[in-house]
């Protein structure tokens, strides 16, 4: 049963950037046709797509991030990881990591079929 | 972006009923291209249905989907006391992918 979980840090200074990883148990995260995604759901709110990468290291990024997010993957940890800069309080959220699958078909982005737990971050001083 | 507007935002019924969720598209979505999850307090998403009307794997047959263009329905046909919790459709039809702003089914 393939696995997903988030961690890192739960509290980030404004202006400081936010870090999480995720670590992908149950699977290998070089298997073709899937795609590594972070989600985030901030308090009361609903899910904003933050962006997908591959195992090569192709990725695709939200524009409404702008040139905030950058994504990287360590195939040798079964690890993917997610770096927000410039964080304002407008990023706490709960950062969900997840699989996006092909298999499923349609079009990338492709829906995603497994999800880790989640992480709270809370932008604060 | 492509923004999907769910209706209603909440929903109050009573187990054993009839729950229909929508899901409208600003453009167009391939109708393989439209997914919908269930989401209940402190617990991350679970996706029910892919491909507007494909349910995931280990999903019971009283969720259905259905739709196609810009109008998207979940149905649930007869309600569980497990089935009450927030609902999400996704586009993956064009990037970036986005999500509907949900919506809650209470019971009633």
């Amino acid at each position: 049963q393939l696995q997903l979980q988030e961690s890192g840090p739960g509290l980030v200074k404004p202006s400081e950037t936010l870090s999480l990883t995720c670590t992908v148990s149950g699977g290998s995260i070089t298997s073709s046709s899937y795609y590594w995604g972070w989600i985030r759901q901030p308090p009361g709110k609903g899910l904003e797509w933050i962006g997908t990468i591959y195992y090569s290291g192709s990725t695709y990024h939200n524009p409404s991030l702008k040139s905030r997010v950058t994504f990287s993957v360590d195939t040798s940890k079964n690890q993917f990881s997610l770096k927000l800069s410039s964080v304002t309080a407008a990023d706490t959220a709960v950062y969900y990591c997840a699989r996006a699958n092909s298999f499923l078909g349609g079009y990338y982005p492709y829906c995603f079929d497994y999800w880790g737990q989640g992480s709270l971050v809370t932008v604060s001083s | 972006e492509i923004v999907l507007t769910q209706s209603p935002g909440t929903l109050s019924l009573s187990p054993g009923e009839r729950a229909t969720l929508s899901c409208r598209a600003s453009q167009s979505v391939s109708s393989s291209s439209l997914a919908w999850y269930q989401q209940k307090p402190g617990q991350a998403p679970r996706l029910l249905i892919y491909g507007a009307s494909s349910r995931a794997t280990g999903i019971p047959d009283r969720f259905s989907g259905s739709g196609s263009g810009t109008d998207f329905t979940l149905t649930i046909s007869r309600l569980e006391p497990e089935d009450f919790a927030v609902y999400h459709c996704q586009q993956y039809h064009r990037s970036p992918g986005s999500f509907g702003q949900g919506t809650k089914l209470e019971i009633k």
